[in-house]
Protein backbone atom coordinates (compact mmCIF):
# COMPACT_ATOMS: atom_id res chain seq x y z
CA UNK A 1 0.00 0.00 0.00
CA UNK A 2 1.33 3.49 -0.95
CA UNK A 3 1.37 6.21 1.91
CA UNK A 4 1.44 9.60 0.86
CA UNK A 5 3.39 12.16 3.60
CA UNK A 6 2.92 15.89 3.08
CA UNK A 7 4.97 18.35 4.61
CA UNK A 8 4.28 20.94 6.22
CA UNK A 9 1.15 20.23 8.33
CA UNK A 10 0.85 24.00 8.40
CA UNK A 11 2.42 26.77 6.31
CA UNK A 12 1.84 30.47 7.80
CA UNK A 13 2.50 32.70 4.95
CA UNK A 14 1.42 36.27 4.05
CA UNK A 15 -0.60 37.32 0.72
CA UNK A 16 2.01 38.01 -1.98
CA UNK A 17 3.96 34.71 -0.83
CA UNK A 18 5.42 32.07 -2.36
CA UNK A 19 3.91 28.48 -1.18
CA UNK A 20 5.76 25.28 -1.47
CA UNK A 21 4.14 22.36 -0.49
CA UNK A 22 5.87 18.90 -0.39
CA UNK A 23 4.15 15.14 -0.66
CA UNK A 24 6.55 12.38 -0.80
CA UNK A 25 5.20 8.70 -2.00
CA UNK A 26 6.55 5.42 0.09
CA UNK A 27 7.38 4.43 -3.13
CA UNK A 28 7.77 5.63 -6.70
CA UNK A 29 3.81 6.58 -8.05
CA UNK A 30 5.23 7.58 -11.34
CA UNK A 31 3.18 10.69 -12.30
CA UNK A 32 -0.04 9.33 -10.82
CA UNK A 33 -0.23 12.02 -8.28
CA UNK A 34 -2.61 15.06 -8.42
CA UNK A 35 -3.45 17.84 -6.41
CA UNK A 36 -6.82 19.09 -4.71
CA UNK A 37 -7.56 22.40 -2.75
CA UNK A 38 -10.21 21.93 0.27
CA UNK A 39 -12.06 25.25 1.61
CA UNK A 40 -13.80 25.11 5.26
CA UNK A 41 -17.46 23.74 4.42
CA UNK A 42 -16.88 22.65 0.67
CA UNK A 43 -15.43 20.08 -1.68
CA UNK A 44 -12.52 19.31 -2.91
CA UNK A 45 -11.55 21.34 -5.95
CA UNK A 46 -8.99 19.40 -8.63
CA UNK A 47 -5.94 21.75 -9.23
CA UNK A 48 -3.07 19.46 -10.11
CA UNK A 49 -3.24 16.30 -12.48
CA UNK A 50 -0.64 14.28 -13.49
CA UNK A 51 1.90 16.04 -11.64
CA UNK A 52 2.04 18.73 -13.49
CA UNK A 53 -1.14 19.65 -15.61
CA UNK A 54 -3.16 22.28 -14.34
CA UNK A 55 -7.11 21.56 -14.39
CA UNK A 56 -9.78 23.05 -16.41
CA UNK A 57 -10.14 26.96 -14.87
CA UNK A 58 -7.07 27.16 -12.40
CA UNK A 59 -4.78 29.94 -12.54
CA UNK A 60 -1.12 29.94 -13.35
CA UNK A 61 0.00 30.66 -10.08
CA UNK A 62 -0.43 27.21 -9.32
CA UNK A 63 1.90 24.56 -10.36
CA UNK A 64 2.96 21.08 -9.67
CA UNK A 65 6.48 19.32 -10.59
CA UNK A 66 7.83 15.91 -9.45
CA UNK A 67 7.34 12.61 -10.26
CA UNK A 68 8.09 9.24 -8.80
CA UNK A 69 8.11 9.57 -4.89
CA UNK A 70 8.74 13.32 -4.72
CA UNK A 71 6.17 15.99 -5.35
CA UNK A 72 5.68 19.88 -5.21
CA UNK A 73 2.48 22.29 -5.16
CA UNK A 74 4.26 25.65 -5.62
CA UNK A 75 1.55 29.02 -5.69
CA UNK A 76 3.61 31.66 -7.49
CA UNK A 77 2.35 34.47 -4.84
CA UNK A 78 -0.90 33.81 -2.22
CA UNK A 79 -4.06 34.94 -2.81
CA UNK A 80 -6.19 35.69 0.15
CA UNK A 81 -8.52 33.07 -1.60
CA UNK A 82 -5.82 30.42 -2.18
CA UNK A 83 -5.44 29.92 2.07
CA UNK A 84 -7.01 26.52 2.44
CA UNK A 85 -6.07 22.91 2.88
CA UNK A 86 -4.20 21.18 0.07
CA UNK A 87 -3.98 17.32 -0.26
CA UNK A 88 -2.20 14.95 -2.65
CA UNK A 89 -3.49 12.05 -4.14
CA UNK A 90 -2.37 9.08 -6.02
CA UNK A 91 -4.40 6.45 -7.85
CA UNK A 92 -3.08 3.70 -10.01
CA UNK A 93 -4.73 0.83 -12.82
CA UNK A 94 -4.75 -1.77 -10.30
CA UNK A 95 -5.35 -1.87 -7.48
CA UNK A 96 -7.89 1.03 -8.78
CA UNK A 97 -8.53 2.51 -5.19
CA UNK A 98 -7.14 6.36 -3.88
CA UNK A 99 -4.80 6.99 -1.58
CA UNK A 100 -4.75 10.97 -0.22
CA UNK A 101 -1.89 12.64 1.80
CA UNK A 102 -2.67 14.13 5.11
CA UNK A 103 -3.32 17.51 4.03
CA UNK A 104 -1.41 20.96 4.45
CA UNK A 105 -3.15 23.84 5.59
CA UNK A 106 -1.81 27.45 4.46
CA UNK A 107 -2.95 29.86 6.72
CA UNK A 108 -2.48 33.68 6.89
CA UNK A 109 0.22 34.91 9.09
CA UNK B 1 -24.86 22.16 -16.10
CA UNK B 2 -22.25 19.91 -14.77
CA UNK B 3 -22.72 18.52 -11.41
CA UNK B 4 -23.07 15.72 -8.82
CA UNK B 5 -25.45 15.85 -6.20
CA UNK B 6 -25.38 13.45 -3.47
CA UNK B 7 -28.50 12.43 -1.20
CA UNK B 8 -29.17 9.61 1.44
CA UNK B 9 -27.28 11.00 4.50
CA UNK B 10 -28.73 11.02 7.69
CA UNK B 11 -28.53 9.99 11.04
CA UNK B 12 -28.59 6.04 12.00
CA UNK B 13 -27.70 3.91 15.23
CA UNK B 14 -24.84 1.72 15.25
CA UNK B 15 -25.49 -1.39 13.06
CA UNK B 16 -28.18 -0.19 11.05
CA UNK B 17 -28.12 0.18 7.17
CA UNK B 18 -28.37 3.31 4.88
CA UNK B 19 -28.28 4.24 1.32
CA UNK B 20 -26.25 7.21 -0.13
CA UNK B 21 -26.99 8.25 -3.98
CA UNK B 22 -25.04 10.89 -6.77
CA UNK B 23 -27.36 12.27 -9.24
CA UNK B 24 -25.08 12.72 -12.27
CA UNK B 25 -25.78 15.12 -14.69
CA UNK B 26 -24.18 17.38 -17.74
CA UNK B 27 -21.63 14.59 -18.95
CA UNK B 28 -21.72 11.03 -20.06
CA UNK B 29 -22.34 8.86 -16.77
CA UNK B 30 -21.67 5.76 -18.40
CA UNK B 31 -18.06 6.80 -19.50
CA UNK B 32 -17.08 7.02 -16.28
CA UNK B 33 -15.43 5.52 -13.28
CA UNK B 34 -16.74 6.76 -10.10
CA UNK B 35 -15.42 6.67 -6.82
CA UNK B 36 -16.76 7.57 -2.93
CA UNK B 37 -14.75 9.89 -0.56
CA UNK B 38 -15.08 10.42 3.12
CA UNK B 39 -13.91 12.87 5.53
CA UNK B 40 -14.53 12.40 9.35
CA UNK B 41 -15.22 15.76 11.13
CA UNK B 42 -12.18 18.08 10.73
CA UNK B 43 -10.10 15.33 9.27
CA UNK B 44 -8.29 14.85 6.00
CA UNK B 45 -9.43 13.02 3.13
CA UNK B 46 -10.16 8.59 2.86
CA UNK B 47 -10.96 6.71 0.08
CA UNK B 48 -13.75 4.39 0.18
CA UNK B 49 -15.13 2.44 -2.90
CA UNK B 50 -14.68 2.80 -7.03
CA UNK B 51 -16.85 1.40 -9.85
CA UNK B 52 -15.98 0.77 -13.24
CA UNK B 53 -17.67 2.57 -16.09
CA UNK B 54 -19.63 -0.59 -16.92
CA UNK B 55 -19.81 -1.47 -13.08
CA UNK B 56 -18.21 -4.85 -13.79
CA UNK B 57 -15.39 -3.73 -11.27
CA UNK B 58 -15.85 -3.05 -7.84
CA UNK B 59 -13.49 -2.33 -5.27
CA UNK B 60 -13.33 -0.96 -1.21
CA UNK B 61 -11.40 -0.25 1.00
CA UNK B 62 -10.53 -2.55 3.81
CA UNK B 63 -12.76 -0.86 6.75
CA UNK B 64 -15.97 -0.95 4.45
CA UNK B 65 -15.21 -4.37 2.55
CA UNK B 66 -17.78 -6.75 3.41
CA UNK B 67 -20.13 -3.75 4.86
CA UNK B 68 -20.60 -1.37 1.71
CA UNK B 69 -21.36 -1.80 -1.55
CA UNK B 70 -21.17 0.04 -4.39
CA UNK B 71 -23.64 0.55 -7.37
CA UNK B 72 -24.24 1.98 -10.54
CA UNK B 73 -27.43 2.56 -12.65
CA UNK B 74 -26.16 4.10 -16.31
CA UNK B 75 -29.80 4.47 -17.49
CA UNK B 76 -30.56 6.10 -14.50
CA UNK B 77 -27.34 8.19 -14.38
CA UNK B 78 -27.07 7.47 -10.72
CA UNK B 79 -24.26 6.11 -8.08
CA UNK B 80 -24.94 4.56 -5.05
CA UNK B 81 -23.20 3.28 -2.12
CA UNK B 82 -24.84 0.74 0.00
CA UNK B 83 -23.72 0.82 4.06
CA UNK B 84 -24.69 -1.76 6.36
CA UNK B 85 -23.31 -2.36 9.89
CA UNK B 86 -22.39 0.93 10.41
CA UNK B 87 -20.02 1.77 13.13
CA UNK B 88 -19.88 5.18 14.70
CA UNK B 89 -16.33 5.44 12.97
CA UNK B 90 -18.73 5.48 10.07
CA UNK B 91 -19.65 9.39 10.56
CA UNK B 92 -18.22 11.38 8.14
CA UNK B 93 -19.43 13.78 5.32
CA UNK B 94 -19.63 11.34 1.70
CA UNK B 95 -18.52 12.71 -1.44
CA UNK B 96 -19.39 11.20 -4.89
CA UNK B 97 -15.98 12.28 -7.52
CA UNK B 98 -15.83 11.09 -11.19
CA UNK B 99 -12.61 10.32 -12.61
CA UNK B 100 -11.06 12.47 -14.88
CA UNK B 101 -11.63 13.21 -18.75
CA UNK B 102 -8.04 14.07 -19.33
CA UNK B 103 -6.08 12.71 -16.01
CA UNK B 104 -8.26 9.42 -15.03
CA UNK B 105 -6.28 8.75 -12.22
CA UNK B 106 -7.38 12.07 -10.30
CA UNK B 107 -11.06 13.07 -9.53
CA UNK B 108 -12.15 16.50 -11.79
CA UNK B 109 -15.81 16.68 -10.26
CA UNK B 110 -16.74 15.91 -6.56
CA UNK B 111 -20.49 16.66 -5.64
CA UNK B 112 -21.43 18.64 -2.12
CA UNK B 113 -21.20 15.53 0.10
CA UNK B 114 -23.92 14.29 2.37
CA UNK B 115 -23.46 13.72 5.94
CA UNK B 116 -23.65 10.67 7.69
CA UNK B 117 -23.69 10.44 11.93
CA UNK B 118 -23.76 7.03 13.12
CA UNK B 119 -24.54 7.04 17.32
CA UNK B 120 -27.00 5.56 19.36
Amino acid sequence: EIVLTQSPATLSLSPGERATLSCRASQSVNSHLAWYQQKPGQAPRLLIYDASNRATGIPARFSGSGSGTDFTLTISSLEPEDFAVYYCQHRDNWPPGATFGGGTKVEIK
Amino acid sequence: QVQLVESGGGVVQPGRSLRLSCAASGFTFRNHGMHWVRQAPGKGLEWVSVVAAAGSVTYYEDSVKGRFTISRDNSKNTLYLQMDSLRTEDTAMYYCAKEGDAGRYSFDLWGQGTPLTVSS
